[in-house]
């Protein structure tokens, strides 16, 4: 049972424009969540996170959206840049993450960033 | 600044052999994490420790075990190895008193290959 979906599995984006990573979640009890990118060989890295008391949350490049009616939320990267080419992971925990509580993840979409 | 230390970062075991990976989290983080990620796959969520303490529980297999040490590093323990247990084990960690939603950080993973 598949809670965190990615349905593009991947996307292709110019460089300098934006990208726009799209993740849907069954579960309506989760009510933090967290992208973050892996690059091949490497553990995953935080990007940025919303709390479900939020609708969107902006760090430099990356703008998450969260639109808890539809359970969808979405990273953009905007202007994006050749060195964001990796793999994205939607992530969600019900609950804070105090005390061990466990993240669920996404199936991943692979972005490359074309020159 | 210090990450999570991971090892070994390759293991390649027989079927029905055990192995033994182990985790050392980022110093004064007290919640580790260890996910499993198959092939193509999105990282599954094993089991996770706070303070020394078993916090919540996933798809961890009866052949496999954990336990957290009195210095916060965790060792994963897999036993009649299987070839399905071929795949990329992360450990994560975090501090618990940071923030009830600080993110957890990642290891570069260890690659079991059952063969």
């Amino acid at each position: 049972d598949q809670q965190v979906k990615q349905n593009s599995p991947s996307l292709s984006v110019q460089e300098g424009r934006i990208s726009i990573l799209n993740c849907d979640y069954t579960n309506s009890m989760f009510d933090y969540f967290l992208w973050y990118k892996k690059y091949p060989a490497e553990g995953p890295t935080f990007l940025i996170s919303i709390s479900s008391i939020k609708d969107k949350n902006e760090d430099g490049r990356f703008t998450v959206f969260l639109n808890k009616s539809a359970k969808h939320l979405s990273l953009h990267i905007v202007p994006s840049q050749p060195g964001d080419s990796a793999v994205y992971f939607c992530a969600a925990s019900v609950g804070n993450l105090g005390g061990g509580n466990k993240l669920t993840f996404g199936t991943g979409t692979q972005l490359k960033v074309e020159l | 600044a210090a990450g999570v230390i991971q090892s070994p970062r390759h293991l390649i075991k027989e079927k029905r052999e055990t192995a033994t990976l182990k985790c050392y989290p980022i110093p004064r983080h007290d919640t580790v994490y260890w996910y499993q990620q198959g092939p193509g796959q999105d990282p599954q969520f094993l089991i996770s420790f706070y303070e020394k303490m078993q916090s919540d529980k996933g798809s961890i297999p009866d052949r496999f075990s954990a336990q957290q040490f009195s210095d916060y590093h965790s060792e994963l323990n897999m036993s009649s190895l299987e070839l399905g247990d071929s795949a990329l084990y992360f450990c994560a960690s975090r501090n618990a008193r940071d923030s009830t939603n600080s993110p957890l950080h990642f290891g570069n993973g260890t690659r079991l290959t059952v063969t």
